[in-house]
């Protein structure tokens, strides 16, 4: 089945550095990434869609320049937290789909978990 | 009012109990449906789509009704695996193919 490889699973970095996650599409081209933010005991958050080629849409009040995500190729996609501070601690996860809306059509990585100190 | 909404619970359950899980969604246009499930600290899985004549896999049933715009999830015969929180996901309502996620359900089930 459809697999998207997401590191790192955790980091710990020191306030005011950035952080750069990927997600990879392993064995499918990903037209649609979507990235989430979860906080502890909340659900998960839609942040932004990218599309492979064009700009992320990002979701009312999400940063725009603050998370800056690339689609650069239909198996990648980044997500770069910058310059983080505590309050950007949470649980990040990508999905992927290759176009389809159905059942088979979105594809998780396993997360990271960013800790800011 | 959120999109999607469902009881936080904890629903701790003795093992082998029925115990049924509901969510509303808030968004008329939406027309795909399906109940993840996340276990903790992990990326959610997909355990079922919602179909509106209501569909069965095993002992988890989903239904699906439009016009109350209201979905359940009944687990039969609970594990102590089906320990987890559950989550009721809507799309969008668009063609951008976004997911929605509820707050998500805990569920204990005890020995």
């Amino acid at each position: 089945g459809a697999v998207v490889s997401q590191h790192p699973s955790r980091v710990i970095c020191k306030s005011g550095t950035s952080v750069k996650i990927e997600c990879r599409s392993l064995d499918f081209q990903a037209t649609t990434m979507f990235w989430y933010r979860q906080f502890p005991k909340q659900s998960l958050m839609l942040m932004a869609t990218s599309n492979e080629g064009s700009k992320a849409t990002y979701e009312q009040g999400v940063e725009k320049d603050k998370f800056l995500i690339n689609h650069a190729s239909l198996t990648l996609s980044t997500l770069t937290v910058t310059s983080a501070h505590p309050e950007d601690s949470s649980f990040y996860i990508c999905s992927a789909t290759q176009g389809g809306r159905g059942v088979s059509g979105y594809t998780f990585g396993s997360g990271t978990r960013l800790t800011v100190v | 009012r959120k999109e999607v909404e469902q009881d936080p619970g904890p629903f701790n359950v003795p093992e082998g109990a029925t115990v049924a899980f509901n969510c509303t969604y808030s968004n008329s246009a939406s027309q795909s449906f399906f109940w993840y499930r996340q276990d903790c600290r992990k990326e959610p899985k997909l355990l079922m789509s919602v179909y509106s004549s209501g569909n069965e896999d095993g002992r988890f049933t989903a239904q699906l009704n439009r016009a109350s715009q209201y979905i359940s999830l009944l687990i039969r015969d609970s594990k102590l695996s089906d320990s987890a929180t559950y989550l009721c996901v809507v799309n969008g309502g668009s063609n951008t193919g976004k997911l929605i996620f509820g707050q998500g359900t805990t569920l204990q089930v005890k020995p």
